[in-house]
């Protein structure tokens, strides 16, 4: 398998409950990302690892947990979500972060609705 | 702050040729970049622009003007898969990607 791998695609959950997102990449990249997508708005960066190790954190709710164990894979643990927080997640991988054209590989993205 | 600004939605005719412009307001200027994303899945990389000018690339052209804070991408001879949101981003002073709201382009036979 090639690419930007995102586990589930789609998600309900209620506000109670904890949930992960999965993402896996199998691009030999050595930073990976988290973004949030909503209707008519601009992607959203919520976090960035670089050869695991959190680089970025843009002020994301403590209810948004990210986990990277190694450089291929990372996690979004997901806790006491609110109704606003519904929203299509985005995962990409770049070969590193910053300089260079460091084009973006996304996942087809995790669509969560929270109840 | 930041901003990039993009139609919200256009609508283009098979066969035809469609542009769509991206003004930027950005801390700084490392590069601009297109991303094609189709309903329901994820974005792809389109173009990347560093320098002022144009870039070809098969159907679609990007084109740059730093010194005006604007980019268009162009595409030719539109075909229906050609649906899809098209997104900008602007990479910063501290290469922070700045992105747009992307732009809707519905392709009519």
């Amino acid at each position: 398998e090639t690419g930007v791998t995102q586990t589930p695609r789609h998600l309900v959950m209620g506000m109670t409950n904890k949930k992960s997102l999965k993402c896996e990449q199998h691009l030999g990249h050595n930073a990976m990302y988290w973004y949030k997508q909503s209707a008519k708005k601009p992607l959203e960066l919520m976090f960035v690892y670089s050869l695991e190790e959190r680089v970025e954190n843009n002020s994301v709710p403590s209810r948004f947990s990210p986990e990277c164990p190694n450089s291929s894979h990372l996690f979004l643990h997901l806790h006491t979500l609110q109704p606003e927080d519904s929203a299509l997640y985005l995962c990409a991988s770049s070969q590193s972060v910053g300089s260079g054209a460091n084009v973006l590989t996304f996942g087809a993205g995790s669509r969560l609705t929270v109840l | 702050g930041q901003n990039i600004d993009q139609p919200t939605e256009m609508t283009a005719t098979e066969g035809a040729i469609v542009q769509i412009n991206c003004t930027y307001q950005t801390s700084g200027f490392n590069g601009l970049f297109w991303y094609q994303q189709h309903a329901g899945e994820a974005p792809t990389f389109l173009s990347y622009n560093v320098l002022d000018g144009l870039e070809e690339k098969g159907r679609f052209s990007s084109f740059l003007s730093r010194s005006k804070g604007y980019s268009y991408l162009l595409l030719k001879e539109l075909q229906m898969k050609d649906s899809a949101s098209y997104l900008c981003a602007v990479r910063d002073s501290n290469y922070q990607l700045i992105w747009g709201a992307g732009t809707k382009l519905i392709i009519k036979p």
